[in-house]
C-alpha cells in the first residue's frame, strides 16, 4: 500500500525559507501516470494546490505562488521536496503531500500533513 | 476567493439526501474532469469522486458525482453522522493561470 510522509520543521521565521521533504513508500516514485504535488491548508481555510512535479522532473507551479516555489525530486530516495522562500505569516498552514494519478487525473493518495507555522 | 464556487455549508438529518454544487467556467470545469474529496475534522482529505462520476474502490455507492457544462454536483443518499465533513471539488484549469484548483469547501452537518 503506498504511503506518503510529510517531515520538515513546523517553525519558520518570517522571510526564511520552508523546506519540507514528502517520503513516497511502498511503492516507486519513478512510476508512469503519477505526478506528485503539494497542497496546503491554512488553518480554518480551504485547500490550495501549490504544485506538481513528474519523476523526470517536469514541474508545474500554482501561477500565485511561481515566484517563491521550488519542488524537486530525488528517486534515488524515493523523495519529492518543496522549498517556499521569503515567507510570512499568511504561509502558516498544514501542508500535504500527495500523488496525483494522471490516468484518473485526481489527488488519490494523500500524506497525513504537517503544520508550518511561520512566526519570529 | 476560489475559482470554483460550492456553497459554505448544506445541511440534512440522517437518512435522507444532500446535493452540494461546484460552480466554475469552461476553463475549469467545462472543460477538464472534476474530483471529488471528504475531509473529516483533523484528517488529511480523501478522494471520493473521480473523472466527474467514478468512484474509487471502497468508497460506498451513497456517494454520487454528475457535471453539466460548466457546474459539477455531489450526492450524498442515506445520510449518516460520520458523513459530516468538508467536501472540496476539484480540477484543472487551462487559463492563462493555468493550474490545479479547489473549491473553497462545503461543511456538511448531518443534523
Amino acid at each position: 500500500q503506498l504511503q506518503l510522509q510529510e517531515s520538515g520543521p513546523g517553525l519558520v521565521k518570517p522571510s526564511e525559507t520552508l523546506s519540507l521533504t514528502c517520503t513516497v513508500s511502498g511503492g516507486s516514485i519513478s512510476s508512469s501516470s503519477y505526478y506528485w504535488g503539494w497542497i496546503r491548508q491554512p488553518p480554518g481555510k480551504g485547500l490550495e494546490w501549490i504544485g506538481s512535479i513528474y519523476y523526470s522532473g517536469s514541474t508545474y507551479y500554482n501561477p500565485s505562488l511561481k515566484s517563491r516555489v521550488t519542488i524537486s525530486v530525488d528517486t534515488s530516495k524515493n523523495q519529492f521536496s518543496l522549498k517556499l522562500s521569503s515567507v510570512t505569516a499568511a504561509d502558516t498552514a498544514v501542508y500535504y503531500c500527495a500523488r496525483h494519478d494522471g490516468d484518473i487525473d485526481a489527488f488519490d493518495i494523500w500524506g497525513q500533513g504537517t503544520m508550518v507555522t511561520v512566526s519570529s | 476567493q476560489s475559482v470554483l464556487t460550492q456553497p459554505p455549508s448544506v445541511s440534512a438529518a440522517p437518512g435522507q439526501k444532500v446535493t452540494i454544487s461546484c460552480s466554475g467556467s469552461s476553463s475549469n470545469i467545462g472543460n477538464n474532469y472534476v474530483s471529488w474529496y471528504q475531509q473529516l475534522p483533523g484528517t488529511a482529505p480523501k478522494l471520493l469522486i473521480y473523472e466527474n462520476n467514478k468512484r474509487p474502490s471502497g468508497i460506498p455507492d451513497r456517494f454520487s458525482g454528475s457535471k453539466s457544462g460548466t457546474s459539477a454536483t455531489l450526492g450524498i443518499t442515506g445520510l449518516q453522522t460520520g458523513d459530516e465533513a468538508d467536501y472540496y471539488c476539484g480540477t484543472w484549469d487551462s487559463s492563462l493561470s493555468a493550474g490545479w484548483v479547489f473549491g473553497g469547501g462545503t461543511k456538511l452537518t448531518v443534523l
